[in-house]
């Protein structure tokens, strides 16, 4: 099956800095890419959707300005979260679908975000 | 706002039984349901459903759709522990946007006990 990968799968930072999170289709092209935030033993969150070359669409009450979104490429999507506070501890999954994944929706590994 | 309800919340099984988890929805603009299995890190795929009454199957696990009572079943059989994780439901619509959207369920956690 197809494969996203993301990077890194834990990153510590501390608090009110910002950090960076790498979501990449190896083998499809994504034309959207979506971002999650999963809380332990609840489900995922949506965040956020971007289209490849156009600005994200984020949910209601996901602040634009603090969780920034990047999908300048059909293989790389970015989610920064900015000035991270320590209630952003979360897990953060991007996935991907494109033409050529079969519209099937695929999830990298995620990436475990402590703030301290 | 799209509605995915998954049933049990949480299910405790011994090796050898047969399992059945559903997932009902109430969505805008259905385009398809997706059932993924998530251990300790992110969700992997199991099936993508589309059309209604045709069975998806993949070793021991099957599922299937129905369109008109909104729902959608996934079975296990045989369970064997390393079937132990929480199954996620996920069905993509428009929510009445103009994007379609993933909205899952809160997920079954499936306990597989030798």
């Amino acid at each position: 099956g197809a494969v996203v990968s993301q990077h890194p799968s834990r990153v510590i930072c501390k608090s009110g800095t910002s950090v960076k999170i790498e979501c990449r289709s190896l083998d499809f092209q994504a034309t959207t890419m979506f971002w999650y935030r999963q809380f332990p033993k609840q489900s995922l969150m949506l965040m956020a959707t971007s289209n490849e070359g156009s600005k994200a669409t984020y949910e209601q009450g996901v602040e634009k300005d603090k969780f920034l979104i990047n999908h300048a490429s059909l293989t790389l999507s970015t989610l920064t979260v900015t000035s991270a506070h320590p209630e952003d501890s979360s897990f953060y999954i991007c996935s991907a679908r494109g033409p050529y994944s079969g519209n099937t929706i695929y999830f990298g590994e995620g990436s475990w975000l402590t703030v301290v | 706002e799209d509605k995915v309800v998954q049933s049990p919340l949480s299910l405790v099984v011994h090796e050898g039984d047969t399992v059945t988890l559903n997932c009902s929805y109430e969505v805008t603009n259905f385009r398809s349901l997706l059932w993924y299995k998530q251990e300790k890190k992110a969700p992997t795929f199991l099936f993508m459903l589309t059309s209604s009454g045709i069975e998806k199957k993949s070793g021991r696990l099957s599922s299937i759709l129905d369109k008109k009572e909104l729902f959608s079943i996934l079975n296990i059989t045989a369970t064997q522990t390393g079937d132990s994780a929480v199954y996620l439901c996920a069905v993509e619509a428009t929510g009445g946007g103009s994007n379609y959207k993933l909205t899952f369920g809160k997920g079954t956690l499936l306990t597989v006990n030798p």
